[in-house]
């Protein structure tokens, strides 16, 4: 069946240092959603791409897809304490439901 | 506007009893969504529904665990009888297009079985 992995599983980082995680699809993708969940708080949508190769940002957050869309980055620039909390891609290729990677657990060390 | 809500936030029930989630999604959505996750691992798909019809169940893990959307507003999502691996946290999420835009989640339920 379709299976959206993400590595790391964990990652610690110290504070002001950068942090990616990698999200891969066994499926060609149509487009592709990140969200981040906080400790003990709900999945929040973060950014949708659609594109081949397409790249976007959010102020310290670069999110790129593939060119061959089966996979997809989210990099973070200077992390900070309030970026943990473990991120999720999701896949709603040409399904009616969103199929959420395995996540990566981000923590930051001040 | 209010979001997703669901409740209870928590659930502690023994082996063999049964448990009722409510999910109320935000209004005028047509997607509703049930998700768990275990142990802090992946988010799983558990069903979907399309206004009060079932679109996908595929992610129901047996025939303990059922889910209806009465009149295409609320939900629920009833396990009878629970057992110790049904604990998790439960979210509800849903969206206007399916698939196509975000999905927007509750704060979930977290049931633990003793």
């Amino acid at each position: 069946g379709q299976q959206v992995m993400q590595i790391p599983q964990y990652q610690h980082v110290q504070e002001g240092e950068d942090f990616t995680t990698y999200c891969n699809s066994s499926t060609t993708l149509s487009n592709i959603q990140w969200y981040k969940q906080r400790p003990g708080g709900h999945p929040v949508f973060l950014i949708q791409l659609v594109k081949s190769g397409e790249v976007k940002k959010q102020k310290r957050l670069t999110f790129q897809f593939g060119e061959a869309k089966k996979n997809s980055s989210l990099h973070i620039t200077a992390t900070q304490t309030t970026d943990v909390g473990t991120y999720f891609c999701a896949d709603t290729s040409g399904t009616y439901k969103y199929i959420f990677g395995t996540g990566t657990r981000l923590k930051v060390l001040a | 506007e209010a979001g997703v809500t669901q409740f209870p936030s928590h659930s502690v029930i023994e082996k063999g009893q049964t448990v009722t989630l409510r999910c109320d999604p935000i209004s005028g959505h047509d997607n509703l969504y049930w998700y768990r996750r275990v142990m802090g691992k992946e988010i799983k798909f558990l069903l979907h529904f399309v206004k009060e019809s079932k679109q996908d169940e595929s992610g129901m893990p047996n025939n303990r665990f059922l889910a209806e959307r009465t009149g295409g507003t609320y939900s629920t999502l009833k396990v009878q009888p629970a057992e110790l691996e049904d604990s998790g946290v439960y979210f509800c999420a849903s969206s206007q297009r399916t698939g196509k835009t975000e999905a927007f989640f509750g704060q979930g339920t977290r049931l633990t079985v003793v």
